[in-house]
Formats: structure tokens, sequence, C-alpha cells
């Protein structure tokens, strides 16, 4: 199993520019997520969705958009970046929401100058 | 909600010394805990998550922690530290809750050293 699948790894965006950030997952779960990882802030959650056609706002949703057309796929898209969504980007999934454990993706390190 | 507070950002510890890192959490109902280990340049991987079935939980690489209700502390432990353990570590919370749900609350992390 490859588990989460993120792509890209490294990106450089210039203001204003959009991007999609990719998120794969092959096992079947129904729960993913979005977080970024700020230096010395730990982990806050953008977007999550809890099944095929369902999402919902996270912490830190301003700026960015999601869907999920199918339980494998979790795109997050930037229209409009800016300096402040410099940070790593990763994606989880999870079989169940209280107490499973999440799965990561190895991140994608966005740089907007 | 419910929070996280991991005390202490950096740790540094002698290869084959006891490696001690703080948790504490705040919440009004029994918590699902976990700790997560991040390496260099990678996504976060669990190490061990406590869900009330027993207060010493074991992990992955030798790690454990002891859920200390009268403390609301979850600290790590591995008692003879190894070069491969320098990453980050991450204490995280999650609870149920009726009507809705609470979503996974990480600590800020920790970044353990570990001196040849």
């Amino acid at each position: 199993n490859a588990g989460v699948t993120q792509t890209p790894k490294f990106r450089i965006l210039k203001i204003g520019q959009s991007m999609t950030l990719q998120c794969a997952q092959d096992m079947n779960h129904n729960y993913m997520y979005w977080y970024r990882q700020d230096p010395g802030m730990g982990l806050k959650l953008i977007y999550y969705s809890v099944g095929a056609g369902i999402t919902d706002k996270g912490e830190v949703p301003n700026g960015y958009n999601v869907s999920r057309s199918t339980t494998e796929d979790f795109p997050l898209r930037l229209e409009l970046a800016a300096p402040s969504q410099t940070s790593v980007y990763f994606c989880a999934s999870s079989y169940m929401e209280y107490n499973s454990p999440l799965h990561f993706g190895n991140g994608t390190r966005l740089t907007v100058t | 909600a419910q929070s996280v507070t991991q005390l202490g950002s950096h740790v540094s510890v002698s290869e084959g010394a006891l490696v001690l890192l703080r948790c504490n959490y705040s919440s009004s109902v029994p918590p699902y805990l976990f700790w997560y280990v991040q390496y260099p340049n990678q996504g976060l991987q669990l190490l061990l998550k406590y869900t009330s079935a027993a207060t010493l939980v074991k992990g992955i690489n030798g790690f454990e922690a002891e859920f200390k209700k009268s403390e609301t502390s979850f600290h790590l432990t591995k008692p003879s530290a190894h070069m491969s353990d320098a990453a980050e570590y991450f204490c995280a919370v999650s609870r149920e809750e009726k009507g809705g749900s609470e979503k996974l609350v990480f600590g800020k992390g920790t970044k353990l050293t570990v001196n040849p």
C-alpha cells in the first residue's frame, strides 16, 4: 500500500498565483484532513472531510478551498497565494474520527514570494 | 475545548540517557491521547495512543507514556536514548462529544536532540 500520497513535494509560487495540492489515499478511509505546519506552531487544521461530497472548515480555512468527489482524493486549492501561506502542508486520513490514528503524507513545502 | 501543552520546545539528551518529553492536556471528559513522531522531511507517524484501556501505554521503538488523570499529564519516556530517536515529537488530544465532534488538537512539538 502507498498510504497517503501528496504531490508536489516542493513548490514556489508568486503572490496572486493559484495552485492545487494533491492528496490521495488507498486505505479506503472516510476521514481526510489538511494541516499546515509552521515552525514552533504545531499543526493547524485547514479543512477536513468525513466522506465523499462532505467537507468542512477547520481552524484556519481562509484562503483555501477543498473538494472531495471521491473517497480517495482530497485536493487543496489556493486561489490567490499570499506570503502568509508559506508553510508545509500535510494531508492525512483516518478510519474513524475520534480515536483512530492519522496516517500522514510526506508533505508539500510551499513558498510564496 | 481541549488543549495540549508541551513543556520545552527543545530537549537535548546524551545517547543512553533517559528521554522524558512532557505533555499536559486540558479536557473535562476522558480524552483520547496520542504521541506522534516526525523525522526530518517526513510526515508524522503514530508512536502510541491512550484510549482508556490501560494507563501505561507502550509504543513503537521502546517509547511508552503514562496517563495520569490527577495531573492531566501524558508524558512520553524512553529508558535509553538512541541516535535514531532524534526527531520532533507531538502530543495530541481528541475526544468524542454528543451532537458533534472535536478534531485532533496538536501541541506545538518538542524537538529531541541526542548527543553522542
